[in-house]
């Protein structure tokens, strides 16, 4: 299965300030997730970022506060924007490759806090 | 919109008593589903995934789940808990092809010497 790197692993930020999390994949993979999981919750779908294309947003997330860039198959980027305590969470990268029946793999997460 | 019910946020078992985490799906078709265990500080590992070959499926550290269509659900079990098995457990649903895994709420399971 595909080995994923975050970076960076953690990080505390100022609000109004802008993070990127680079996530980097041992292989190319098609399809690329980005969820957040905020603290004591289960996680909540972003976007999917597949290479060649936009990244798709999921109702709650515009591209503006999360931008995302997916340059090649085994490497994409998410952008925390102007930051505010809410925003607080671990952000996780998971991707998918192969059949329909095959599980998505993640990453061990940024976990992020703004003060 | 296709979802996944774990009943129970908290678990607690003894050491060496069964563990059972529940987890129902909404669908009329039996979808894709799956079992992730994350460990403090760390991402999701798979434990098991259910693709339609057998209804009883194995997974790592002697974990295994049961997919019952009748009660629309995939309950994990494991025979004899271990102090190593505290995490928060997941279960996941693809609801077809393309499209990305969706969550439940998660059940931590603590496990008592």
């Amino acid at each position: 299965s595909a080995v994923i790197s975050q970076k960076p692993s953690r990080d505390i930020c100022q609000r109004g300030t802008s993070l990127t999390i680079q996530c980097q994949v041992d292989s190319q993979v098609t399809m690329m997730f980005w969820y957040r999981q905020q603290p004591g919750q289960s996680l909540t779908l972003i976007a999917t970022a597949n290479q060649g294309s936009e990244a798709t947003y999921e109702s709650g997330f515009v591209i503006d506060k999360f931008p995302i860039s997916r340059p090649n198959l085994t490497f994409s980027t998410l952008t925390v924007s102007n930051m505010s305590p809410e925003d607080s969470s671990i952000y996780l990268c998971s991707t998918r490759d192969g059949g329909d029946n095959q599980p998505q793999h993640f990453g061990d997460g940024t976990r992020l806090s703004i003060l | 919109a296709q979802s996944v019910t774990q009943l129970g946020s908290h678990v607690s078992v003894s050491e060496g008593a069964l563990v059972l985490l529940r987890c129902n799906y909404s669908s009329s078709v039996p979808p894709y589903l799956f079992w992730y265990v994350q460990y403090p500080n760390q991402g999701l590992q798979l434990l098991l995934k259910y693709t339609s070959a057998a209804t009883l499926v194995k997974g790592i550290n002697g974990f295994e789940a049961e997919f019952k269509k009748s009660e629309t659900s995939f309950h994990l079990t494991k025979p004899s808990a271990h102090m190593s098995d505290a995490a928060e457990y997941f279960c996941a649903v693809r609801p077809s092809g393309n499209t990305p895994l969706v969550f439940g709420k998660g059940t931590r399971l603590s496990v008592i010497a």
